[in-house]
């Protein structure tokens, strides 16, 4: 069964802090993208990754900052973490090639910033 | 102002309903895909349409691509409780990355 896995599903932090939010994938996809989903706004790109070592902004990439070391794992970072960074964190990955880009999704960390 | 207008915003009916749910653009894309949402999980691929007019079936599930690839479809029959969830339409403008509209809640009561 295949999977992308994100470390925690619930996190509480304060402002100011650095966050870092884990994503793992086990399909060997070279694509990998983490999204924020708000209410009524549905999902915006923050940032992606085609390979490893690489990245390329999304559409609200300002406050955020990724890491791509292993081919299996995309880290978002925040460096000081604000309330309006509260929000649903998705990572997904999609494999290379093809028409159309399928993208899997992990079950999502709900970030609550104080 | 969203790429893809998603309506109704939310969608309350009983089971045995039919609904449709609309995905618009001024804009045209080179596929339209609908994901699934349920509560405390990742969006789930539905299905991925590529060629205007298109019309594919996923049980009671019947999915329209428009003519002139600015527009999609998603009809249930017979709603069932375990349809329950956000519908996403997401389309890939032609060269650009995937962008989702803002969802449609459906709640199918028993």
């Amino acid at each position: 069964d295949v999977k992308v896995t994100q470390s925690s599903r619930y996190l509480v932090k304060r402002t100011g802090e650095k966050v870092f939010l884990e994503c793992v994938q086990d399909m060997d996809h070279e694509n990998m993208f983490w999204y924020r989903q708000d209410p009524g706004l549905g999902l915006r790109l923050i940032y992606f990754s085609y390979d490893v070592k690489m990245k390329e902004k999304g559409d609200i990439p300002e406050g955020y900052s990724v890491s791509r070391e292993k081919k299996e794992r995309f880290s978002l970072i925040l460096e000081s973490a604000s309330t309006n960074q509260t929000s649903m964190y998705l990572c997904a990955s999609s494999f290379e090639g093809g028409r159309v880009e399928k993208l899997f999704f992990g079950s999502g960390t709900q970030l609550s910033v104080l | 102002t969203q790429l893809l207008e998603q309506s109704p915003q939310f969608l309350s009916i009983q089971e045995g309903e039919n609904l449709t749910v609309y995905c618009n653009s001024s804009s045209v894309f080179s596929s339209l895909q609908w994901y699934r949402q349920e509560p405390g999980e990742g969006p789930v691929l539905l299905v991925t349409v590529v060629t205007g007019g298109e019309v594919k079936k996923l049980k009671r599930l019947t999915f329209q691509f428009g003519d002139a690839r600015k527009d999609s479809s998603l009809h249930i029959t017979a709603a069932q409780p375990g349809d329950t969830g956000l519908y996403l339409c997401a389309g890939a403008p032609y060269g650009n990355k995937l962008v989702f509209g803002a969802g449609t809640i459906l709640r199918v009561k028993s």
